[in-house]
C-alpha cells in the first residue's frame, strides 16, 4: 500500500530551526508537495518539489531525495506564527495525491 | 467570491438526514476534489472531478455523491448521514494544467452527526 510518514509533534524554541521529516511509499511519484495548516483553518500550499534537491523560499526550505523515498522542509527563523500542522503530500503515478497525517509543530518563547 | 467558497461552515445533522455541502470556486481551475480531515488522519479524498461533466472515486467514496454541472460549483451530497461522518470537510481545486498544479482549499465545513 501506499504510505506517508511524518512526526506526530515537534517541539522549537522561537528563532530557532526545525526540521520536519517525511519518508514516503508510493506507486509512482509525481512531485511531492508541503501544506501549513494552522488549527481550524484550511490547508495553503508552501513548497513543491519534483527533482532532487533543496528548493528554498524565504524562511522555508524543502528538500527532497527521491532515491530515498524522503523529504525535509526547515524552518529557519521561527516565529509564533509557524506554529501549525505541516502536512507532507505525495502525488503518485495515478496523479493522485497521498497525504500524511501531519505533523503538529509548537513553537516556545 | 475571491478564491474558493463552502457552505455552511458548520452543521449539526440527524443520522438518517440528507444533506449537500456546497463549494464555488471562482478561479476557473479545471480540477476540484472534496477531503475529510479526521483527528489523527491525513486528508482522505472523497470525490474529485477533472473537468466539468466528469467526477471520480476517491479513497473513501461510499455514502457519498458529487456532481460537476460546471466549472465553477461541485456540491457534495450525503444521501443518509451516518455519525461515521461526523468530520471537517474541504473542497479544493487546482488548475491540472498548469505546474505544479498545487490544490486551493476552501475554509472547511464542519459537520456533526447525531
Amino acid at each position: 500500500g501506499q504510505n506517508i510518514d511524518q512526526p506526530t509533534e515537534m517541539t522549537a524554541t522561537e528563532g530557532a530551526i526545525v526540521q520536519i521529516n517525511c519518508t514516503y511509499q508510493t506507486s509512482g511519484f509525481n512531485g511531492l508537495f508541503w501544506y501549513q495548516q494552522h488549527a481550524g483553518e484550511a490547508p495553503t500550499f508552501l513548497s513543491y518539489n519534483v527533482l532532487d534537491g533543496l528548493e528554498e523560499k524565504g524562511r522555508f526550505s524543502s528538500f527532497l531525495s527521491r532515491s530515498k523515498g524522503y523529504s525535509y522542509l526547515l524552518l529557519k527563523e521561527l516565529q509564533m506564527k509557524d506554529s501549525a500542522s505541516y502536512l507532507c503530500a505525495v502525488r503518485d503515478g495515478n496523479y493522485q495525491l497521498i497525504w500524511g497525517a501531519g505533523t503538529k509543530l509548537i513553537i516556545k518563547p | 467570491i475571491a478564491g474558493i467558497t463552502q457552505a455552511p461552515t458548520s452543521q449539526i445533522l440527524a443520522a438518517g438526514r440528507r444533506m449537500t455541502l456546497r463549494c464555488t470556486q471562482d478561479m476557473r481551475h479545471n480540477a476540484m476534489y472534496w477531503y475529510r480531515q479526521d483527528l489523527g488522519l491525513g486528508l482522505r479524498l472523497i470525490h474529485y472531478s477533472n473537468t466539468a461533466g466528469t467526477t471520480g472515486k476517491g479513497e473513501v467514496p461510499d455514502g457519498y455523491s458529487v456532481s460537476r454541472a460546471n466549472t465553477d460549483d461541485f456540491p457534495l451530497t450525503l444521501a443518509s448521514a451516518v455519525p461515521s461522518q461526523t468530520s471537517v470537510y474541504f473542497c479544493a481545486s487546482s488548475d491540472s494544467n498548469g505546474s505544479p498544479d498545487e490544490q486551493f482549499f476552501g475554509p472547511g465545513t464542519r459537520l456533526t452527526v447525531l
